[in-house]
């Protein structure tokens, strides 16, 4: 089974407008990490946002916030007043344990592909 | 942002050739790691490491060594390419554990 899975193969969106960003996740275990990262065409992987699976809030960032929700096991990354800039590939990623052993590793998702318009 | 070279960037070569990628840092950051990206896949984690010479095997560690010999040094070897190797690998350093990994600008590495 998938551990991340991410629906949106694309999205549009219009300039100045808000964009969800789908991504459920599949874990037992009760300590992880969900992570957004923004891939732009030159190919660079740009850390966006983080959510602890024991925060109680959900995590902002300027215009990035994930609307965490735990029991569905989502971890949607909203953008608001998307810019032309924002076009580019995002990754959902899931780190499971506290990094018990000798280094936690991340889990990506396929991505999803956002194309901002005017 | 965090200090992470990747060389080459670019590098094409022929089936059955040794290859070494270099990961350096100057973040003095402990943990290292590297990836591969391929279409449908998202990131892979190939190998990582949590120290000078401590290293572990990740998801897709077939056909592929490293070495880490100084804490700003990372290196990948395919130690003899395939092409199923071609693909564009991604470094990236930690801080401390669990921690958010920050990636280099990648590898893309062509294997004919």
């Amino acid at each position: 089974a998938q551990k991340i899975t991410q629906t949106q193969p694309g999205m549009f969106v219009q300039e100045k407008e808000a964009v969800t960003l789908d991504c459920t996740y599949d874990t037992s275990d009760p300590s992880y990490g969900l992570f957004w990262y923004k891939q732009p065409s030159s190919g660079e992987m740009i850390f966006l946002i983080y959510q602890g699976s024991y925060d109680q809030q959900n995590a902002t960032e300027g215009r990035y916030s994930l609307n965490f929700q735990k029991a569905r096991k989502s971890a949607n990354l909203v953008i608001s007043a998307s810019q032309l800039g924002d076009s580019a590939m995002y990754f959902c990623a899931m780190r499971e344990g506290r990094g018990a052993g000798t280094a936690s590793k991340l889990t990506f998702g396929t991505g999803t592909r956002l194309q901002v318009t005017l | 942002d965090a200090g992470i070279t990747q060389s080459p960037r670019h590098k094409v070569t022929e089936t059955g050739t040794p290859v070494t990628l270099r990961c350096h840092q100057t973040e003095n950051h402990r943990y290292m790691y590297w990836y591969r990206q391929d279409p449908g896949h998202g990131l892979r984690l190939i190998h990582y490491s949590y120290g000078v010479k401590d290293t572990d095997k990740g998801e897709v560690s077939d056909g592929y060594s490293v070495s880490r010999s100084k804490t700003e040094d990372f290196l990948l070897t395919l130690e003899s390419a395939t092409s199923s190797q071609t693909s564009v690998y991604f470094c990236a350093i930690s801080p401390r554990e669990p921690d958010t990994q920050y990636f280099g600008p990648g590898t893309r590495l062509t294997v004919l």
